[in-house]
Parts: C-alpha cells; structure tokens; sequence
C-alpha cells in the first residue's frame, strides 16, 4: 500500500533549539498538507502546498514556523525557534487534486514533538 | 467560518451493541464529508468519504450519513466489537482544499 512516509517518529528538543519534520508524499499526489495536533485544539491545519507552491499557510506562526516542499517527494516544516507550546503531535497528509472530489487524502503517522 | 462539533466526546458500550456517532457542521457548503479512525499513538485512517452530493457511504459494518442542508452526518458502528475503540473523527473539506476537523469522539468497546 503506498503511504505517506513522516520522520522523525519523535523528537525531544530544548527550548530554543530549532527542529526540521520531514514528510514523503504519496508518489503522483500532488497536494500536500501539514496539521498539528493537540488535546486542545484538535487538529489544525498549519499549511498546503499543490504542485510544490505554497497555497495557504494562514494556520502557521510566521515568525518563527516555515514549510517548503524542495522536490516532489519531501515537504519540510522547520520550527525556529521552538517553544514549549509547540508540542504535539505534526502530521502530514497527501492526496491528488485532480481526484479532490473522490479519494480524500491519506495522512502519516505523524512527528510527535516535545520541547521542554 | 467553518466548526465541526462531534458529540459525545467519549462513548462506551458493550460488545455486540450497535452505536450511532454524530457530527455536525456549521457552513452547509462543503465538498465531501469523511470519516477518520485513528489509534492511540498512530496516525489517521481513512473509513468513509460521502461525497456533497451523496447521502450515504457504507463500508462493511459501517454506514456514513449526511445530510447537507442541517449540516448533519451520523456514523452508525454495527455490531462494535473490540477492535473497533478508537477515536473517531469527523472533517470536513471546505474551500479548494481544507479539511475542518472535529475533536473526535473516543469510542471504547468492552468485551
């Protein structure tokens, strides 16, 4: 089954420290998204890329979040500096826009991120 | 703005007995409507998409309603079994490409 690859698993870092999440899209998807997720708030989108450009990342603290997508098989969400309330849990889905109306999108496992 | 509210938050039942989950939506201007699992610890897995058109999906023993115009959708669970606990989320695709979700509801089957 083709699946949407997210490293690391998890990640513990020090407040301050800057972190880079990884994400493998489905080959052929073309829309990538990044969530976080928290007992809080429940899932949130953070941003999307289609075709590898920047669509929406209204869902991102600017100052100190950035997603980019190097190539069609990595999406990157860097956190510099981070925080303590940057703990959660990112995941990544992929899907196809041609097919947006029928097949849904398919999430990873996700990076489950602690700082302390 | 779109709010997805799914009630009960938590829900227990015993082996063998039907459940209903229920989702609703507040923008009735959606594209499609789906249904997540996810496990503790894993990620989430898609069980149901109902397109804005359709009114039901089913899958095995699950059947996904929706109805559009009272920003409604039920998941109905038949015959729960073990294995079927599990949090349970609702989403919603608005826009070109967003998906609301809910905050899930935490399904738990007792043997």
């Amino acid at each position: 089954d083709a699946r949407v690859t997210q490293t690391p698993r998890h990640k513990v870092t020090e407040m301050g420290q800057e972190v880079t999440m990884r994400c493998q899209p489905i080959l052929g998807h073309n829309t990538v998204f990044w969530y976080r997720q928290t007992m809080m708030q429940g899932l949130e989108l953070l941003a999307y890329f289609r075709n590898r450009a920047p669509l929406d990342d209204s869902g991102m603290p600017k100052d100190r979040f950035s997603a980019e997508m190097p190539d069609a098989t990595l999406a990157t969400l860097k956190i510099q500096p981070s925080e303590p309330r940057d703990s959660a849990v990112y995941f990544c889905a992929s899907g196809s826009y041609r097919d947006r109306g029928s097949l849904g999108y398919t999430f990873g496992s996700g990076t489950r991120l602690t700082v302390v | 703005k779109q709010e997805v509210t799914q009630i009960p938050a938590a829900l227990s039942v015993p082996e063998g007995e039907n459940l209903v989950l229920n989702c609703s939506f507040t923008d009735s201007a959606i594209y499609n409507l789906q249904w997540f699992r996810q496990d503790p610890g894993k990620g989430l897995t898609s069980l149901l998409l109902i397109q804005s058109s359709q009114r039901e999906q089913t899958s095995g023993r699950l059947n996904a309603s929706l109805d559009k115009s009272s920003g409604r959708s039920t998941l109905y669970i038949a015959a729960s079994q073990p294995g079927d606990s599990a949090t349970y989320l609702c989403a919603v695709k608005v826009g070109s490409e967003k998906l609301v979700f809910g905050k899930g509801t935490k399904l738990t089957v007792n043997p």
